[in-house]
């Protein structure tokens, strides 16, 4: 159980185009889910966190009109790169969150790669 | 600020080695400190630990916290080449969002 996915898992664009990534809980609710980046060689950075029905709070120097991100319903959250550019290029992942589930872990997803041209 | 440093960045060994990987941590409303394991994906969870002085223990692999001193450790025995891998620390912070902090990892080759 606790299966996120993510999709699409690799995606190459043209700078300047914008891109939608989706995480979706399968198999559990969640109520709290969390946007990562991760550039090469570097750990993971907390973008923001996404709750369910409301605004998403942004980490600190995060654009929020630049990654725009929409947890609409209690399996599925998107981020929206827009307008990307070459230094948006990076490995996004997204974790998910539910308080009916065992509090010890926020569950993965596989990860989606950008690469912007 | 908030902070998890681990070291080291990276460790080479053979197998069969022994491995231990620090975590310290600098974090205000700390909540716990978990371990992941990265390969080329997603991060995969190990261990939680929210309590001093307990082993946590899974197969080779096993880890405490010293809340006092602010650290943690993951052990690994008899390393096989399937444990090469970034070893993650975060520390998950109580302020409303339960968010993750993370260290910038420990690169683990294990050679044959």
């Amino acid at each position: 159980g606790a299966v996120v996915s993510q999709h699409p898992s690799r995606v190459i664009c043209k700078s300047g185009t914008s891109v939608k990534i989706e995480c979706r809980s399968l198999d559990f609710q969640a109520t709290t889910m969390f946007w990562y980046r991760q550039f090469p060689k570097k750990s993971l950075m907390l973008m923001a966190t996404s709750n369910e029905g409301s605004k998403a709070t942004y980490e600190q120097g995060v654009e929020k009109d630049k990654f725009l991100i929409n947890h609409a319903s209690l399996t599925l959250s998107t981020l929206t790169v827009t307008s990307a550019h070459p230094e948006d290029s990076s490995f996004y992942i997204c974790s998910a969150r539910s308080p009916g589930l065992a509090r010890e872990t926020q569950y993965f997803g596989p990860g989606t790669r950008l690469l912007v041209l | 600020e908030d902070k998890v440093v681990q070291s080291p960045l990276s460790l080479v060994v053979h197998e069969g080695d022994t491995v231990t990987l620090n975590c310290s941590y600098e974090v205000t409303n700390f909540r716990s400190l978990l371990w992941y394991k990265q390969e080329k994906k997603a991060p995969t969870f190990l261990f939680m630990l929210t309590s001093s002085g307990i082993e946590k223990k899974s197969g080779r692999l096993s880890s405490i916290l010293d809340k006092k001193e602010l650290f943690s450790i993951l052990n690994i025995t008899a390393t096989q080449t399937g444990d090469s891998a970034v070893y993650l620390c975060a520390v998950e912070w109580s302020g409303g969002s339960e968010k993750l902090v993370f260290g910038k990892g420990t690169k683990l080759t294990v050679n044959p």
